[in-house]
């Protein structure tokens, strides 16, 4: 069945990129049947959506975020990523991967990785 | 942005309650509204989506119902799996947005 997994740095220094890629196994990311997701949680917090890429590299993206940033899709590696620039403390969460689809009836998120914690600290 | 307010924050109940829980749009999102349960350290899962079609393999003792701006959750007979945070989440327009959960607590 296809999975979701995040990976990357788990601690990042502010004012710095916060890098994170998900890689998608047993299926694939091209195709366009999905908008491939970013989602994150502060500890102890709600969900916060960041934003979406589709395989043809158009983008949507949460405009409290938008001018930090970046998502790309590698279509040969069957991934894509997350680079948010300028991070503080605030930035500190569990980022989460996650597919919806791309029709609009159903644009629900049914599949996430199991996320990964990134602290931002010096 | 659409602001999604679900109430109660927290709820205790017990094993074979039947709950509602609900989620309030602060403007008309017709049925675009999908639910999530959380448990500690786990992602989020998908229960119900268009506001009342149950996601497949979720129990049908979870149901789904509004339109608008007036949403619930209900769960018919509380198992033991079902103490966890729930979410809704819009899905009419970006930002997506998710209310800010409600944890079931086992009384």
């Amino acid at each position: 069945q296809v999975q979701l997994q995040e990976s990357g740095p788990g601690l990042v220094k502010p004012s710095e990129t916060l890098s994170l890629t998900c890689t998608v196994s047993g299926g694939s990311v091209s195709g366009g049947s999905y908008y491939w997701t970013w989602i994150r949680q502060p500890p102890g917090k709600g969900l916060e959506w960041i934003g979406f890429i589709y395989y043809s590299g158009s983008t949507n993206y949460n405009p409290s975020l938008k001018s930090r940033v970046t998502t790309s899709i590698d279509t040969s590696k069957n991934q894509f990523s997350l680079k948010l620039t300028s991070v503080t403390s605030a930035d500190t969460a569990v980022y989460y991967c996650a597919r919806a689809s791309a029709a609009v009836r159903t644009r629900y998120f049914d599949l996430w990785g199991r996320g990964t914690l990134v602290t931002v600290s010096s | 942005d659409i602001q999604m307010t679900q109430s109660p924050s927290s709820l205790s109940a017990s094993v074979g309650d039947r709950v509602t829980i609900t989620c309030r749009a602060s403007q008309s999102i017709g049925d675009y509204v999908n639910w999530y349960q959380q448990k500690p350290g786990k992602a989020p899962k998908v229960l119900i989506y268009g506001a009342s079609s149950l996601q497949s393999g979720v129990p049908s003792r979870l149901s789904g119902s509004g339109s608008g701006t007036d949403f619930t959750l209900t769960i018919s007979s509380l198992q033991p799996e079902d103490f966890a945070t729930y979410y809704c989440q819009q899905s009419y327009s970006t930002p997506y947005t998710f209310g800010q959960g409600t944890k079931l607590e086992i009384k």
